[in-house]
């Protein structure tokens, strides 16, 4: 069973222009929602969060909203650049568990 | 800032093999995680450990064990290696803010 799917495998983006990665989930019990992005070779760095009580997290290019009702987040980054090409993952927090759920990614090529 | 550190970036090892797998952190943090990547599933948690000596089985623990003798340090143990364990292996800690730091990983393979 699959709490958390991004069911964009990958996506190309021209530079400037914006992307959108997309995750939804079926555990209501979150309490965060992360986005890490992944590097190859490198291990995911944590990007930005949103707690279950927002609607939308803002940090310089990048924005997650979330949608409770729908159960869906996405994260939007504008403008896109070529080093935000990388593999993007969602994921679920419930902190009473300290256990955190990752979807299975998105490879964002974003071309010059 | 944090670092995160993995014994091996490579390793290749042969089917029954015992296999450790080092993780240490210098942030002080209390949790310390162990995942696999395989392509098309994400990270997938294999075990975790919230203070020393304590650890929790994760989603996927079967065929490996961990220690946790030392805050800093999280190791994982395959006890007899097999060829389904071929995979990419990523250590992470995490303090008490939100988001877990990684190590760079240990891409394994098992002949």
């Amino acid at each position: 069973d699959q709490q958390v799917k991004q069911n964009s495998p990958s996506l190309s983006v021209q530079e400037g222009r914006i992307s959108i990665l997309n995750c939804d989930y079926t555990n209501s019990m979150f309490d965060y929602f992360l986005w890490y992005k992944k590097y190859p070779a490198e291990g995911p760095t944590f990007l930005i969060s949103i707690s279950s009580i927002k609607d939308k997290n803002e940090d310089g290019r990048f924005t997650v909203f979330l949608n409770k009702s729908a159960k869906h987040l996405s994260l939007h980054i504008v403008p896109s650049q070529p080093g935000d090409s990388a593999v993007y993952f969602c994921a679920g927090e419930k902190t009473s568990y300290d256990k955190v759920i990752f979807g299975p990614g998105t490879s964002l090529s974003v071309i010059p | 800032d944090v670092k995160v550190t993995q014994s091996s970036r490579y390793l290749v090892k042969r089917t029954g093999e015992k296999v450790f797998l080092e993780c240490v952190q210098d942030m002080d943090h209390e949790n310390m995680f162990w995942y696999r990547q395989d392509p098309g599933l994400g990270l997938r948690l294999i075990y975790f450990s919230y203070d020393v000596k304590m650890k929790e089985k994760g989603d996927i623990p079967e065929g490996y064990s961990v220690s946790r003798e030392k805050k800093e340090r999280f190791s994982l143990i395959l006890e007899s290696a097999s060829t389904n364990q071929t995979s990419m292996y990523l250590c992470a800690s995490r303090g008490n803010s939100i988001g877990q730091y990684f190590g760079p990983g240990t891409r394994l393979t098992v002949t």
